[in-house]
């Protein structure tokens, strides 16, 4: 069956360091959509990719959706405080419209030390 | 605050309750989700409705019980849960389909005991 691995599970960064996390996909997706999650909180939605090859910043995050759509990744610049939580992307098959299509990664708990 | 309501927030319950977990989105949205979000465990898709029509059921157990009277209001009924069960239980909706941005409430945390 179609799987989502996101990597890394756990990241610690001091302030101020970058981040990045990665989500990679067995089978082509028609879209990704990453959210963020902070403690005790919900998902949020941050951004969707459809298009191959499509990045897109807000801020300090920059979003990439690979060439083959099949790999995405969310990277952040100069962490701060304010970015502690669980990042998790959202993947989409490509066969139709099809709730049963969508796959979710585990998620990266990012921790930032001040 | 997204606009989608969950009630209660904590729940806690014996295997042999009947109980009932209720969303509420006050976005003007035609499609709700429930999901289930385990410790260490991706988010997992439980049920879809559009304009209040089921259109999922990721295999979920039949002991989990969805109801849609308007698309405005979601329910989860609960029935002989497992200690399994327990989890975090997030509804979430969306304008009109899965491929759209998904607006989440803030969840249920659910124990079975």
């Amino acid at each position: 069956g179609q799987q989502v691995m996101q990597i890394p599970q756990y990241q610690h960064v001091q302030e101020g360091e970058d981040f990045t996390t990665y989500c990679n996909s067995s089978t082509t997706l028609s879209n990704i959509q990453w959210y963020k999650q902070r403690p005790g909180g919900h998902p949020v939605f941050l951004i969707q990719l459809v298009k191959s090859g499509e990045v897109k910043k807000q801020k300090r995050l920059t979003f990439q959706f690979g060439e083959a759509k099949k790999n995405s990744s969310l990277h952040i610049t100069a962490t701060q405080t304010t970015d502690v939580g669980t990042y998790f992307c959202r993947g989409e098959g490509i066969y139709g419209g099809s709730q049963g299509n969508l796959i979710f990664g585990k998620g990266t708990k990012l921790s930032v030390k001040p | 605050e997204t606009g989608v309501t969950q009630t209660p927030r904590h729940l806690v319950m014996g295997m042999t309750n009947k109980k009932s977990l209720k969303c509420e989105q006050h976005l003007g949205h035609n499609a709700m989700y429930w999901y289930k979000q385990s410790a260490k465990k991706p988010l997992e898709l439980m049920f879809v409705y559009n304009f209040k029509e089921q259109t999922e059921n990721n295999s979920v157990p039949s002991r989990f019980s969805p109801e849609c009277p308007n698309s405005s209001h979601l329910f989860l009924h609960l029935h002989t849960l497992q200690p399994e069960d327990s989890a975090l239980y997030l509804c979430a909706s969306s304008q009109d389909t899965v491929e759209e941005e998904q607006f989440f409430g803030p969840g249920t945390r659910l124990t079975v005991l």
